[in-house]
């Protein structure tokens, strides 16, 4: 089974603060996608990556960037965390057409 | 712009009792249709898809959905729920032919079974 983890379930930051959310996956995918769940607006995409250092942006990346240096790895950072990048992140690989795998997400507050 | 509608936010229903989640899609060209779980605490995880041939598509723990060209829908179907069913559904639409073009989700519909 494909298998996605996150590196926190909760977070807690503050107001400034250069937040880090790490992703990864262990089947070998070429495709990482990073998105934020808010309640009645569903899964946004932030961005997604094809390759190893290859990244795009998806529908709202205003106020993150992403990394990823290794396949298996696909970091999310917020530089300058804020109060309205409080969500759920979802980290997800894919293979296949549509086909995602995703992890667990991670809760992130900001104060 | 591709969107995807899910009528309902919150599906009520009884244990047992079948259950017909809508789903809607705006596209003039072909697509590829998903439907996604998400159980509290967790993940989204892969339902059902359509890509092509027949319109009936069956997937996990019974679900089933049809695909609609005519009407642009993909409702989701169960004859029986039982009360583990009860999660965040969500339908999920992606036009284009690679693995990374985008996947725009519905907004996600609540479905709650009730002993």
């Amino acid at each position: 089974d494909v298998k996605v983890t996150q590196s926190s379930r909760y977070l807690v930051k503050r107001t400034g603060e250069k937040v880090f959310l790490e992703c990864v996956q262990d089947m070998d995918h070429e495709n990482m996608f990073w998105y934020r769940q808010d309640p009645g607006l569903g899964l946004r995409l932030i961005y997604f990556s094809y390759d190893v250092k290859m990244k795009e942006k998806g529908d709202i990346p205003e106020g993150y960037s992403v990394s990823r240096e290794k396949k298996e790895r696909f970091s999310l950072i917020l530089e300058s965390a804020s109060t309205n990048q409080t969500s759920m992140y979802l980290c997800a690989s894919s293979l296949r057409i549509g086909e995602q795998y995703f992890g667990p997400g991670t809760r992130l507050t900001v104060t | 712009a591709q969107s995807v509608t899910q009528l309902d936010s919150q599906v009520p229903v009884f244990e047992e009792a079948p259950v017909e989640l809508r789903c809607n899609y705006s596209s003039s060209v072909s697509v590829y249709l998903f439907w996604y779980v998400q159980y509290p605490n967790q993940g989204l995880q892969l339902l059902l898809k359509y890509l092509s041939g027949s319109t009936l598509v069956k997937g996990i723990n019974g679900f089933e959905a049809e695909f609609n060209k005519s009407q642009t829908s993909f409702h989701l179907r169960k004859p029986s729920v039982h009360i583990s069913d009860t999660a965040e559904y969500f339908c999920a639409v992606i036009k284009g032919k690679t693995s990374y073009d985008k996947v725009i989700f519905g907004p996600g519909t609540s479905l709650s079974v009730i002993p």
